[in-house]
């Protein structure tokens, strides 16, 4: 069974350039994240959906990033203009539901990533 | 507001070793908590995940812990290999919005 995939794994642009990443998630998976990575640092929610629709996007810099997710499946994220401080992994992650018991959870699965430099 | 803390952000063992990563978290209200490896370069591998109501899973050469009350976890590695060498995040899910608030991450490297 294919992962999550995403391209293109590599982006490099001048600032005020735009730029956009696309994600597939993993068949069946109704959950589809977008995190940013900085270096160093642990990976943070930029998007969650579920199905079509953008359940939370608190952390998302909507001045300048928008993303969509259109028929439920795959995902695209846009930066529009970029700045230098852009520049990180975009990592797409994607879940379904699993029932455990009385309870049950959502395990996350990552794609490779898109390693943004902005010059 | 849940934060994640891993320390130290690196370790150096001799191969063969048995080694423990540790984890905490502010809020024990926690719905499950995951252990991931990444790669130089590569994306996260989810190794283990385990839910509020358990106290371990294994996989292999691995062990992850959960205590919630105190806010820890820890991941045991087996006689570690130098295949082994990679940076492991610990993450949590605080909330039914089922958001990963992931730790810093340790950089372990195994040494021949």
């Amino acid at each position: 069974e294919a992962g999550v995939v995403q391209s293109p794994r590599y982006k490099i642009i001048e600032k005020k350039q735009p730029v956009a990443f696309w994600c597939n998630p993993i068949s069946g998976h109704n959950t589809l994240y977008w995190y940013r990575q900085n270096l160093g640092q642990g990976p943070e929610l930029l998007i969650r959906y579920e199905n079509e629709e953008a359940v939370d996007d608190s952390q998302l810099p909507k001045d300048r990033f928008s993303a969509e997710r259109l028929k439920g499946v795959d995902s695209t994220l846009k930066i529009q203009p970029a700045e230098l401080g852009d520049s990180a992994v975009y990592l797409c992650a994607s879940s379904s539901w699993t029932l455990s018991g009385t309870s049950g959870y959502n395990e996350q699965f990552f794609g490779p990533g898109t390693r943004l430099t902005v010059l | 507001k849940q934060e994640v803390t891993q320390i130290p952000a690196a370790l150096s063992v001799p191969e063969g070793e048995n080694l423990v990563l540790n984890c905490s978290f502010t809020d024990s209200a926690i719905y499950n908590l995951q252990w991931f490896r990444q790669d130089p370069g590569k994306g996260l591998t989810s190794l283990l995940l385990i839910q509020s109501s358990q106290r371990e899973q294994t996989s292999g050469r691995l062990n992850a812990s959960l205590d919630k009350s105190s806010g820890r976890s820890t991941l045991y590695i087996a006689a570690s290999q130098p295949g082994d060498s990679a940076t492991y995040l610990c993450a949590v899910v605080t909330g039914a919005n089922s958001k990963l608030t992931f730790g810093k991450g340790i950089t372990l490297s195994v040494r021949p």
